[in-house]
């Protein structure tokens, strides 16, 4: 595997089930992100992880809660979600000194009946 | 308040033909642009940048084109071909984080 990786691509769930999001990032880079891209929306940040301590969370909701066990994974713990939070969750990595130039995963497509 | 737009969702060019895709911001302290490509089922790719201190900056096929006076970057394919047919993402860095505008999508028709 190479780049970055993210499991699953698509996801359907209940607004009271528990699932979490995977993100993998084989780069040998040091910082990671999650972003949320609703319709017709921007890209919008979530939280950013620099070697594997959060350094910005984005007003996010308690209902998402992030994960960084090692530099190289990522993980996007979803509780008690609504419908609105259907949108596509994106993971990317960077080297922290070019946090310009991220490298994304394909998403996971989530849906919340 | 969006700090990064971009006015139009769509556009369309022939083959061989010149794209424009413009990109607007409000925050004079961006230091860095970026723009990336889409296709769908696929995550954001990184495809140019261009730093605040230079006005063009060219990659092949693609130049970035930045008017800070007019807070205004533009993206320039030419010839277009139809494999560039994608979503084109621009961003601008302010700290270690990017800001992302809308999106795009462009469709180069052969």
């Amino acid at each position: 595997e190479t780049g970055v990786t993210q499991t699953p691509r698509h996801l359907v769930m209940g607004m009271t089930n528990k699932k979490s999001l995977k993100c993998e990032q084989h780069l040998g880079h040091n910082a990671m992100y999650w972003y949320k891209q609703s319709a017709k929306k921007p890209l919008e940040l979530m939280f950013v992880y620099s070697l594997e301590e959060r350094v910005e969370n984005n007003s996010v909701p308690s209902r998402f809660s992030p994960e960084c066990p090692n530099s190289s994974h990522l993980f996007l713990h979803l509780h008690t979600l609504q419908p609105e939070d259907s949108a596509l969750y994106l993971c990317a990595s960077s080297s922290w000194t070019s946090a310009d130039t991220q490298y994304f995963g394909p998403g996971t497509r989530l849906t919340v009946l | 308040d969006q700090q990064v737009k971009q006015n139009s969702p769509s556009l369309s060019v022939q083959e061989g033909r010149i794209s424009i895709l413009n990109c607007d911001y409000t925050n004079s302290m961006f230091d860095y642009f970026l723009w990336y490509k889409k296709y769908p089922a696929e995550g954001p790719t990184f495809l140019i940048s261009i730093s605040s201190i230079k006005d063009k900056n060219e990659d092949g096929r693609f130049t970035v084109f930045l008017n800070k006076s007019a807070k205004h970057l533009s993206l320039h394919i030419v010839p277009s071909q139809p494999g560039d047919s994608a979503v084109y993402f621009c961003a601008a860095k302010e700290g270690g984080k990017l800001i992302f505008g809308q999106g795009t999508e462009l469709s180069v028709k052969p």
